[in-house]
């Protein structure tokens, strides 16, 4: 079965510095891949970026990279230049081959971006 | 701005009332999704829906009835419900496949509150 595990329960960060927020899966599966959603206080869950396995290269998406190490099993999500708009949860996923997308997903991490 | 539109966004009912959740995607999607999620927890899966056939169900009481009339529309009856039920219930969609690429889009979410 696989797992998504998120250590950081919340993170503070200033208004234009970079977070990284931690993310480790767990899978015997070599096909899998791995997404980053954003939870405002709203509710809507908003994709920001996806890695897949077979992936040489890290994803990037505008302000968001995604620091994907396999052999640690890591998928860390870089925001650079953090803004106010930032703040909310973060939630790591996984989705296995299959037919449809199926997603596990981690805990979550509350980011809070100050002034 | 999504492309997934749940509505209500807010729904408050009685243990007796028998009411529906909607949602509707217009990007030609073919899997489509209920997720339950309660406060400070991620999102479970309760349902998936692909090509209009319900594929998977997470033993969700039978107090909650999913139905799909077309590609574009998904449904959630909800019938008898606990006060335990009081949730976010966010609908999502994908497009099916064997790409691990398939990213689930989420809708706003329907607040609900049993009372």
């Amino acid at each position: 079965a696989q797992k998504i595990t998120q250590t950081q329960p919340g993170m503070f960060v200033q208004e234009k510095e970079a977070v990284t927020l931690d993310c480790t899966y767990d899978t015997s599966d070599p096909s899998y891949g791995l997404f980053w959603y954003k939870q405002p206080s709203s509710g809507e869950m908003i994709f920001l970026i996806y890695q897949g396995s077979y992936d040489q290269q890290n994803a990037t998406e505008g302000r968001y990279s995604l620091n994907f190490q396999k052999a640690r099993k890591s998928a860390n999500l870089v925001i650079s230049a953090s803004q106010l708009g930032d703040s909310a949860m973060y939630f790591c996923a996984m989705s296995l081959p299959s037919g449809y997308s199926t997603l596990t997903f981690g805990k979550g991490t509350m980011l809070l971006v100050s002034p | 701005d999504t492309e997934v539109t749940q509505t209500p966004k807010h729904l408050v009912m009685g243990m007796t009332n028998k009411k529906s959740l909607k949602c509707e995607q217009h990007m030609g999607h073919r899997a489509m999704y209920w997720y339950k999620q309660k406060a400070k927890k991620p999102p479970e899966l309760m349902f998936v829906y692909s090509y209009e056939k319900l594929s998977i169900n997470e033993s969700v009481p039978s107090r909650f009835s999913p139905e799909c009339p077309n590609s574009s529309l998904l449904n959630l009856h909800l019938h008898a419900l606990q006060p335990e039920d009081s949730a976010l219930y966010l609908c999502a969609s994908s497009q099916p496949g064997t790409s691990l690429g398939d990213t689930i889009y989420f809708g706003e979410g329907s607040w609900l509150t049993v009372v």
